[in-house]
């Protein structure tokens, strides 16, 4: 059964710092690429951050320069580390598995955990 | 970036009614396109793939169709489960992008 659980999340004040993490399990880890996707409360959906099986890595223009996306295929692990935060980046962040087999193939997301709530708050 | 506006914001419904929702991306997609189901409080469900294809284990009544810039979720015969938001999400190309939502209320 294919899993994934988030990890991480809390309340941190504007321009702290938090790590999300993400175990997977159920599924050959390395060969799918992995997304990050929030919402904040009462929005939409937003995608963050991606990574493929190989560890190219992307992201939407509100985080670049703040968050990292990476993975360890030896630990089925995804992680975000995200820096600079700020109000804004109140959300659920959920880590998102890509439908495709093909690890440097983007896609959509056929499983996701059930999301790390991040607070920015003072 | 590729925006992806969805109509209307929000419907209301019958149990039994057909519901069509549309999906409009600023430049062509070809059939990049997904529809997912959330329900409050729940994770996002992945309906419609390559903007026609059906999930495993999702029900008939939901199809999907179009290409390009233009696509249409229908539901058929709405049940009381379906009534939840639904998004779309464009994967041609970098950000991905996600659909402002439709909401689906009882009538």
């Amino acid at each position: 059964e294919v899993q994934v659980l988030e990890s991480g999340g809390g309340l941190v004040q504007p321009g702290g710092s938090l790590r999300l993490s993400c175990a997977a399990s159920g599924f050959t880890f390395s060969s799918y690429a992995m997304s990050w996707v929030r919402q904040a409360p009462g929005k939409g959906l937003e995608w963050v951050s991606a990574i493929s099986g190989s560890g190219s890595t992307y992201y939407a223009d509100s985080v670049k320069g703040r968050f990292t996306i990476s993975r360890d295929n030896s630990k089925n692990t995804l992680s975000l580390l995200m820096n600079s935060l700020r109000a804004e980046d109140t959300a659920l962040y959920y880590c998102a598995k890509d439908s495709s087999g093909m690890g440097n193939y983007f896609t959509w997301f056929d499983y996701w955990g059930q999301g790390a709530l991040v607070t920015v708050s003072s | 970036d590729i925006q992806m506006t969805q109509s209307p914001s929000s419907v209301s419904a019958s149990v039994g009614d057909r519901v069509t929702i549309t999906c409009r991306a600023t430049q062509g997609i070809t059939n990049w396109l997904a529809w997912y189901q959330q329900k409050p409080g729940k994770v996002p469900k992945l309906l419609i793939y390559a903007a026609s294809s059906l999930q495993s284990g999702v029900p008939s009544r939901f199809s999907g169709s179009g290409s390009g810039t233009d696509f249409t979720l229908t539901i058929n015969s709405l049940q009381p489960e379906d009534f939840a938001t639904y998004y779309c999400q464009q994967a041609d190309s970098f950000p991905l992008t996600f659909g402002g939502g439709t909401k689906v209320e009882i009538k």
